[in-house]
């Protein structure tokens, strides 16, 4: 089965510091990574995602991600916050060998970029 | 830039009545999903739409959850009788064809259903 653990609820970051929002997965073969954004009110924003190749994939509003297979994480940085960057941001999996679309998410890691 | 949309917002219905929550995925996406959020908890995968038949769906998905694309457009979950417990966020999306779901799926801005 496939899982997604975000160990922390919320990340706290002074405006221009780099932030790091956690994420390791479980799945039985190889993964679909994703992270999405939810703004308050507001659908899921597709950020980035890992397919294969580089494992460090570039996103959206300045965002990156590092794919680790040895460490099975996934982590989210940028190396400059900004305050519109708070949000609730989720990681989530797909397993590529079962064939099915379903993405399993985390339970989600609140940012919070104080000025 | 081609985006999701969902109706209506906020439905707020009786236990026990059912309810259409809609969806209008983007034109040239050929699969079709629905997810929940509870207040507070992470987002759940309910089913996926492909070819006009569901192609997998969760342990949520019981008989009172249904899911048609009655049109070209619209992609409808319908609740028969809901339960109090029925009460979520439920966010559709969609996705392209394509290599074995590599693909990113595009979320609407959800529908809150509250029971009472």
């Amino acid at each position: 089965a496939q899982s997604v653990a975000q160990p922390e609820d919320q990340v706290n970051v002074a405006e221009g510091n780099p932030l790091t929002v956690k994420c390791t997965y479980s799945v039985s073969g190889n993964p679909y990574l994703f992270w999405y954004v939810q703004y308050p009110n507001r659908g899921l924003q597709f950020l980035l995602k890992y397919i294969t190749g580089d494992n460090l994939v570039k996103g959206s509003y300045g965002f990156e991600a590092e794919f680790n297979k040895s460490q099975t994480s996934f982590h989210l940085k940028k190396p400059s916050a900004l305050v519109s960057d708070s949000a609730l941001y989720f990681c989530a999996v797909r397993d590529r060998n079962t064939g099915f679309q379903k993405l399993v998410f985390g339970t989600g890691t609140r940012l919070l970029v104080s000025p | 830039e081609p985006e999701v949309t969902q109706t209506p917002s906020h439905q707020v219905t009786q236990m026990g009545q059912e309810v259409i929550l809609r969806c209008v995925p983007i034109s040239n996406h050929l699969y079709f999903y629905w997810y929940r959020q509870i207040l507070g908890q992470k987002v759940e995968f309910l089913v996926s739409f492909y070819n006009n038949e569901i192609s997998e769906k969760s342990e949520i998905f019981d008989d009172q959850f249904s899911v048609e694309r009655p049109d070209g457009s619209n992609f409808t979950l319908k609740i028969r009788s809901t339960k109090l417990e029925d009460s979520a966020m439920y966010f559709c999306a969609s996705s392209e064809g394509g290599l074995a779901g590599s693909n990113e799926q595009f979320f609407g801005p959800g529908t809150r259903l509250t029971v009472l």
